[in-house]
């Protein structure tokens, strides 16, 4: 049972670039969580996602950032128009429900030069 | 509003026990989460506390008193490959699913 995979594992965009980041959830799991982390600092929850379904996206940015987790396929986080603070790693984080622990992919780590 | 409280750093030695403690303020309360983070890599899970008193797993075990919103997470005989960040993370909040996270606290263990 394969866990959280995201991909790329490490992207560089130039500033006005769009970035695209996926994350496929474990088996069996139809909760995604998706993470920014900046370096030397904490975990900021940006959207809630269940399949086909925003649940909570208080923590998104209002403009240039959109989520979605379609009935088939991957998660994904996309970012337009990418400016050099968008620079962070981008964890994804799955669940089997909304009250379980919940298991980390190993990030993206999106550079914008 | 939201805060959740950690130490930013302590330092501790190899074969000795630390404690890592964690304040928080939520508007709601559904469970506190401990993870280990290493260097680069993602975080793990350690323990979930949703009622008062004390989980043991092994050499980690983690502590809850809600009425005084205090948690906090021990490691006992450290290795040195226990040095790593610890957050601590409450489920909380407007949204019941939502996790908020402490900065984490950053563990280095000496010889």
């Amino acid at each position: 049972n394969a866990g959280v995979m995201q991909n790329p594992r490490h992207l560089v965009r130039r500033r006005g670039q769009e970035a695209r980041l996926r994350c496929s959830p474990m088996k069996g799991h139809s909760h995604v969580y998706w993470y920014r982390q900046l370096p030397e600092e904490g975990l900021k929850f940006m959207v809630y996602l269940q399949k086909e379904n925003i649940i909570d996206e208080s923590g998104m940015p209002k403009e240039r950032f959109s989520a979605e987790f379609p009935k088939e396929g991957p998660s994904i986080l996309r970012i337009q128009q990418v400016v050099r603070g968008d620079s962070a790693a981008y964890f994804c984080a799955s669940s089997r429900d909304g009250g379980t622990e919940a298991f980390f992919g190993q990030g993206t780590r999106l550079t914008v030069v | 509003g939201q805060n959740i409280d950690q130490p930013t750093e302590m330092t501790a030695t190899e074969g000795a026990i630390v404690q890592i403690n964690c304040t928080y303020q939520t508007s709601g309360f559904n469970g506190l989460f401990w993870y280990q983070q290493h260097a680069g890599e993602a975080p793990t899970f350690l323990s979930y506390n949703v009622l008062d008193g004390l989980e043991e797993k092994g050499r980690f075990s983690s502590f809850l008193s809600r009425s005084k919103g205090y948690s906090y997470l021990s490691l006992k005989e450290l290795l040195m490959k226990d040095s790593a960040s610890y957050l601590c993370a409450v489920r909380g909040g407007a949204s019941n699913y939502q996790l908020i996270w402490g900065a984490g606290t950053k563990l280095i263990i000496k010889p």
